[in-house]
């Protein structure tokens, strides 16, 4: 499995709703990101997660809650968002840190209305 | 933070012609990728080459660390190559840093 499954593929959410979005990997890689991609621009780092535990987290506003239970799956918990967090929030995996290239998901088109 | 800057910015081929794309980074960088991304946003890695050649079919990727730049060279374009071409940077601080991307339209 050479994989980033990412759920949901499209989400549309109000600003007093709470949400989760999900990321699961299967190819034993050990760390793992969130990114944030607004249109006609490159991904942004938000949060990186290695050997499970948080190591970067880009000054991301804490309505962005990263979570990650286990070394497969990663979660991005949302709250309190407004319109301008609209955005395609992509998931990545590498094997173990910038030496190793990254796979990424195929993303969450997230609207806020 | 280091700077990568991709050249063209946007790029429209006739379907069968060759291209080359550019990426300049600022530092030194531990790594080194190229992504297509297709219209429903999936970021395909291409290459992950920090130094060196490789080629994979039609696509090509040189990367001379030396000088702090990489190439990425499609030969006989399809349709299907159109899309949006990101070079990203990997760091020892963990960190990666993505090109503003060149936007390749190939026409049939």
């Amino acid at each position: 499995d050479t994989e980033v499954t990412q759920t949901p593929k499209h989400l549309v959410m109000g600003m007093t709703n709470k949400k989760s979005l999900k990321c699961e990997q299967h190819m034993g890689h050990r760390a793992m990101y969130w990114y944030k991609q607004k249109a006609k621009k490159p991904p942004e780092l938000m949060f990186v997660y290695s050997y499970e535990k948080l190591s970067i987290n880009e000054s991301v506003p804490s309505r962005f809650s990263p979570e990650c239970p286990n070394s497969s799956l990663l979660n991005l918990h949302l709250h309190a968002l407004q319109p301008e967090d609209s955005a395609l929030y992509l998931c990545a995996s590498s094997q173990g840190g910038v030496a190793y290239g990254y796979t990424f998901g195929s993303g969450t088109r997230l609207t806020v209305v | 933070g280091i700077q990568v800057e991709q050249s063209p910015p946007d790029l429209i081929l006739q379907e069968g012609a060759n291209s080359t794309l550019r990426c300049n980074f600022s530092d030194s960088v531990n790594n080194l990728q190229w992504f297509h991304q297709n219209p429903w946003g999936q970021l395909i890695n291409l290459f992950y080459i920090p130094s060196g050649t490789k080629q994979n079919g039609r696509l090509s990727a040189t990367t001379v660390a030396t000088e702090r730049y990489s190439l990425l060279y499609i030969s006989s374009s399809q349709t299907t190559d159109s899309g949006v071409y990101f070079c990203a940077v990997h760091t020892n601080a963990g960190k990666s840093t993505f090109g503003d991307g060149t936007t390749l339209t190939v026409k049939p």
